[in-house]
């Protein structure tokens, strides 16, 4: 089955510069890759997605990277403010619907 | 829209004992999951729904058992609690269509003494 590792478990970043979130997935017949943001007390929450046909997506300070060929896709945070610290989970899907989630990394930006 | 509830929010449990955690959803979606959360690691699907009356086993389904009536409605039953049960416990759904969101409720903590 798929399996997917998510790199740094920890990193910490001063306000204003980028973070970057690296995951790599294992079955080739995954086709749908989003991310979501969890704070403190809640459940996870999408900030974006990617599908297999795409090799980039932005929304504002967030970009999505896919590399079908290496099997990874990574998150990037530019101008990273306070409120962008939370753990982020990177996740898997084929066509089962089923997501198979990375184990998280937390993220702290320092004022 | 409510979205995705959850109850309880807490609950501590001793070991051999049975509860239900309840999801609601208000979306008509018609995929809802189970999800556990352990301390420091990613979600672990339990247990899915595609519909009223078809559910089915995720990664980690030994201890869990779930139902679906209704499209609102999937509750998660433990029987026998074990401290290995000890989690957070998430409920999601989404509408169905390949890559849709799933939309997450705010989780229930569980403790097994």
């Amino acid at each position: 089955g798929e399996n997917v590792e998510q790199h740094p478990s920890t990193l910490s970043v001063q306000e204003g510069d980028s973070a970057v979130i690296k995951c790599t997935y294992s079955d080739s017949a995954s086709n749908y890759f989003p991310w979501y943001k969890q704070e403190l007390g809640k459940g996870p929450q999408l900030i974006i997605d990617i599908r297999s046909n795409v090799g980039e997506k932005k929304d504002q300070r967030i970009a999505v990277t896919l590399n079908k060929t290496a099997k990874h896709f990574s998150l990037h945070i530019t101008e990273t403010q306070p409120e962008d610290s939370a753990v982020y989970f990177c996740a898997a899907s084929d066509s089962s619907y089923k997501l198979i989630f990375g184990s998280g990394t937390r993220l702290l930006v320092r004022p | 829209n409510a979205g995705v509830t959850q109850t309880p929010k807490f609950r501590i449990l001793k070991i051999g004992q049975s509860m239900t955690l309840q999801c609601t959803q208000d979306m008509n979606h018609n995929y809802m999951y189970w999800y556990r959360q352990d301390p420091g690691m990613g979600l672990k699907l339990i247990y899915y729904s595609v519909g009223a009356g078809i559910t089915d086993k995720g990664e980690v389904p030994n201890g869990y058992n779930v139902s679906r009536s209704t499209t609102e409605d999937f509750p998660l039953r433990l029987e026998l609690a074990a401290p290995s049960q000890t989690s957070v416990y998430f409920c999601a759904s989404s509408s169905g269509r390949r890559g849709d969101e799933q939309f997450f409720g705010p989780g229930t903590r569980l403790t097994v003494l």
